[in-house]
């Protein structure tokens, strides 16, 4: 197991379209976040699932946002028609206890 | 809303000079403290958990200390090399979601360090 995967590394969209990035976590972590970063800011917590179920969701994530996490391995985070502010970076991480490990992050730019 | 507050913002050290900084954070509920290492293009990397007041935690050059009654922890980073250059973030865990709620960061202090 190599880590925390995230797919795409780098997303250019237009404003209005769809995208949907994906986070492969470590295999045998049970809780899978998800975080957002924009410039000068730190990361600011998105949504969180315990295997399938999305136990916590930030006010943060709008109703254009959605996550999902099917059988309790990868999950989707979905952005249905994107926004000059949603441009930031998209971190997941995963966790057993008591520590995280984060993937690289996919980079979204709305243009 | 909770606060977390590193200082400085940003950091310029001489190679071979030891420096610190500082996360300040809710003194009340507390359940952890995290420190990361983000440097750009790589994922965060985790060095510190801290969960008891008192704690010191070292790794290598880098050690950490934690204050839990007044809400704030030390990262101290003996020896600056370039590798160190990066942002150092810390991260708060409030005891009231048992440690299962999302992280809450700081901004980050960005470090360089200068050959």
């Amino acid at each position: 197991d190599t880590g925390v995967s995230q797919d795409p590394r780098h997303k250019i969209t237009k404003r209005g379209q769809n995208v949907t990035f994906r986070c492969d976590p470590i295999s045998e972590h049970n809780r899978l976040y998800w975080y957002r970063q924009t410039l000068g800011q730190g990361p600011e917590f998105l949504t969180y699932f315990q295997n399938e179920a999305q136990l916590e969701k930030s006010r943060l994530l709008s109703d254009r946002f959605s996550a999902e996490r099917p059988k309790g391995s990868f999950s989707t985070l979905e952005i249905q028609r994107t926004e000059q502010g949603d441009s930031a970076m998209y971190l997941c991480a995963s966790s057993f206890s008591p520590g995280y490990t984060f993937g690289s992050g996919t980079r979204l730019t709305v243009v | 809303i909770l606060n977390v507050e590193q200082s400085p913002q940003s950091l310029h050290v001489q190679e071979g000079d030891s420096t610190n900084f500082t996360c300040s954070f809710p003194s009340s509920n507390f359940y952890a403290l995290h420190w990361y290492r983000w440097e750009t293009a790589k994922s965060p990397e985790a060095l510190f958990v801290m969960t008891l007041n008192g704690d010191e935690k070292k790794k290598g050059r880098i050690s950490a200390t934690l204050n839990t009654k007044e809400g704030y922890s030390y990262l101290y980073i003996k020896g600056s090399q370039p590798e160190d250059s990066a942002t150092y973030l810390c991260a708060f865990i409030p005891r009231s979601g048992g440690g299962a709620d999302g992280l809450t960061f700081g901004k980050g202090t960005h470090l360089i360090i200068q050959p």
